[in-house]
């Protein structure tokens, strides 16, 4: 299968640590990238290769994997960290691309 | 600084077509994989084609093949898109992204493409 499967939603309140799983078969082969998408904007990349930070993005953002399970994880959470979390796949076979379901973060 | 600026979004009837257009500012396209990228109404987001690289090798989605045409003008440091045969499920913002060791960390703020009649 070629999916990837996130929670629809996840609540936290400000200052707990948010956890966000994505799971799927492609994940033992594939790294995971993570993307956060705010209302009216373009995602931004967080997370690559399954645990590096992309260039300018905070410490509380962490990335990692185990299986079939990739998991971005944001300690410390603030208000402007509601927003949508997409997981993705690495280029399966070298040919195509498979996004995460999405989760929303709201922050309570 | 890396930019990228799609346009050609608009309204367009079923069964139509309608080609989107890229341009990229702070790097060359074709050092790149470069990849549309499509986020339907209240959907999540979905990979649908890419061209890569000095080789151009180019892939499509499952969902769209057959539909679409991507393409890349060096000279001008752009990519396009042409999609046919559009359906209202096509209905989407499409963004164009640059691919850099797998994950897409430049994109453009998006073309809006809605297919009506």
């Amino acid at each position: 299968s070629s999916e990837l499967t996130q929670p629809p939603s996840v609540s936290v309140f400000p200052g707990q640590t948010a956890r966000i799983t994505c799971s799927g078969a492609i994940l033992s082969t594939q790294y995971a990238y993570w993307y956060q998408q705010k209302a009216g904007q373009a995602p931004l990349l967080l997370i690559y290769q399954e645990s590096e930070r992309a260039s300018g993005i905070p410490e509380r953002f962490s990335g990692s994997s185990s299986g079939t399970t990739a998991t971005l994880t944001i300690g410390g959470v603030q208000a402007e960290d509601e927003a949508h979390y997409y997981c993705q796949s690495g280029a399966v076979g070298g040919l195509y691309y498979v996004f995460g379901s999405g989760t929303q973060v709201t922050v309570l | 600084q890396v930019h990228l600026v799609e346009s050609g979004g608009g309204l367009v009837k079923p069964g139509g077509s309608l080609r989107l257009s890229c341009t990229a500012s702070g790097f060359r396209v074709s050092d790149y994989y470069m990849s549309w990228i499509r986020e339907a109404p209240g959907k999540g987001l979905e990979w649908i084609s890419y061209i890569g690289g000095r080789g151009g090798a180019i892939y499509y989605a499952d969902s769209m093949k057959g539909r679409l045409t991507i393409s890349r003008d060096d000279a001008k440091n752009s990519l396009s898109l042409q999609m046919y045969s559009l359906r209202a499920e096509d209905t989407a913002i499409y963004y164009c992204a640059r691919d850099v060791r797998g994950g897409f960390d430049s994109w453009g703020q998006g073309a809006l493409v809605t297919v009506s009649s």
